[in-house]
């Protein structure tokens, strides 16, 4: 079946811009997660979505990064006034438990690569 | 507090040898332990996973992992390297609470070297 998907591929804006990155789960999965990768390092976890609601936001950098997943589906990462150190690969992942554990395999997306100029 | 150490970000080998990537880890419950591939323009792919039981644990594509809690470590491993397991790895630890808050570290890039 198909795979996590995010759209756009590539997206290049200028600083200041509004932007939003969309994440499209595996479909049946609840839970849904966000990472943000720079260059040369691992991904650090943004926010995870349990259905609708953000059951943990913590890894927000800060209130310009916002994210929404009004039907418990699709998600949508949302970056105001986008400044030139949010560049980075953008990856959602998904996994598919009622509740999510520890344990889970989550299933990731190829990413947006987003570019500040 | 989760952290991960991989050592060596850089890790060159022949075609047909040994393949040793390091993982240290710390954590503050007891770990559960993970092992992704991520090749060029792609999503990461989970090779393997440390959850409780055997701490040999074997993954997909050859490779395998143990788990030494004495040594904080998780290091993966593979007998005889393939051109095609050429990528980055990356090595994480998921978090205390009922989900998978992941910690992951900054990566080995594996060249394999015909």
């Amino acid at each position: 079946g198909a795979g996590v998907s995010q759209t756009p591929s590539n997206k290049v804006t200028e600083k200041g811009k509004y932007v939003e990155l969309r994440c499209d789960p595996i479909s049946g999965h609840t839970a849904l997660y966000w990472y943000r990768q720079s260059l040369g390092q691992g991904p650090e976890f943004l926010i995870y979505f349990q259905g609708t609601g953000a059951a943990d936001d913590s890894g927000l950098p800060n209130d310009r990064f916002f994210a929404v997943r009004p039907e418990g589906s699709v998600s949508t990462l949302k970056i105001q006034r986008t400044e030139r150190g949010d560049s980075a690969m953008y990856l959602c992942a998904s996994s598919s438990t009622p509740v999510a554990r520890r344990t889970d395999t989550q299933y990731f997306g190829p990413g947006t690569r987003l570019t500040v100029l | 507090a989760q952290s991960v150490t991989q050592l060596g970000s850089h890790v060159s080998v022949s075609e047909g040898a040994l393949v040793l990537l390091r993982c240290n880890y710390s954590s503050s419950v007891p770990p559960y332990l993970f092992w992704y591939v991520q090749y060029p323009n792609q999503g990461l792919q989970l090779l393997l996973k440390y959850t409780t039981g055997a701490t040999l644990v074997k993954g997909i594509n050859g490779f395998e992992a143990e788990f030494k809690k004495s040594e904080t470590s998780f290091h993966l491993t593979k007998p005889s390297a393939h051109m095609s397991d050429a990528a980055e790895y990356f090595c994480a630890v998921s978090g205390p609470g009922g989900y998978q808050k992941v910690t992951f570290g900054t990566g080995t890039k594996l060249q394999v070297i015909p």
